[in-house]
């Protein structure tokens, strides 16, 4: 079974400072991880997806991911916040048909 | 229009009524999902189709009926809801094969009020 486990429910940072919010996965196998972002009374917008090709993920709007195997673990980061970024991010892992999604991380970006 | 849509945005509803949301993906994928998002709980997984074949029902209640006519339509009828299917409902959509990576593109979703 599949599960991920997003460490921080909440995640407060200055606009201009990095961002970096926390997800770990538990798979027997390698899996497809992805981070979706959702703004308030939007849809889920996929940001990046790992699909083994590469560890290191670029996703939209300056986001990346790396994915960990030795940690398991797929930690979303971005260089420096923009007040837009603020939003709901889940970690998650697919399987056929299925998506194991995390608890969500909120971000706030303070002016 | 482009990726997938949902409608209406918003519905207000008696637990006596009988409604119907819909769904169109423009992606060309051969899966669909319909999902509930309620406050402070994971999404939780309704219905899934698969060239318009119910592959998946996360033990839903009854007052809660997918129907898929084709592969880019959607429908999830409603009829004698309770409060606490007050929620967001979102429908994805998804190019369904054997090899990964299984991603999903997500409409906006549409506000229920149960009332």
């Amino acid at each position: 079974a599949q599960s991920v486990t997003q460490l921080d429910s909440h995640v407060s940072v200055s606009e201009g400072t990095p961002v970096l919010l926390r997800c770990n996965y538990s798979s027997s196998y390698s899996p497809s991880l992805f981070w979706y972002v959702q703004h308030p009374n939007k849809g889920l917008q996929l940001l990046l997806k790992y699909t083994s090709a590469a560890t290191l993920v670029k996703g939209i709007n300056g986001f990346e991911a790396e994915f960990k195997k030795s940690e398991t673990s797929f930690h979303l980061t971005k260089p420096s916040a923009h007040m837009s970024d603020a939003a709901e991010y889940f970690c998650v892992s697919g399987s056929a048909r299925q998506l194991t999604f995390g608890s969500g991380t909120q971000l706030t970006v303070l002016p | 229009e482009t990726g997938v849509t949902q409608t209406p945005r918003h519905l207000v509803m008696g637990m006596t009524n009988k409604k119907s949301l819909k769904c169109e993906q423009h992606l060309g994928h051969n899966a669909m999902y319909w999902y509930k998002q309620s406050a402070k709980k994971p999404l939780e997984l309704m219905f899934v189709y698969n060239f318009k074949e119910q592959t998946e029902n996360n033990s839903v209640p009854s007052r809660f009926s997918p129907e898929c006519p084709n592969s880019s339509h959607l429908f999830l009828h409603l009829h004698t809801l309770q409060p606490e299917d007050s929620a967001l409902y979102l429908c994805a959509s998804s190019q369904d094969e054997d090899r990964g990576p299984y991603e999903q593109y997500f409409g906006p979703g549409t506000r229920l009020t149960v009332t």
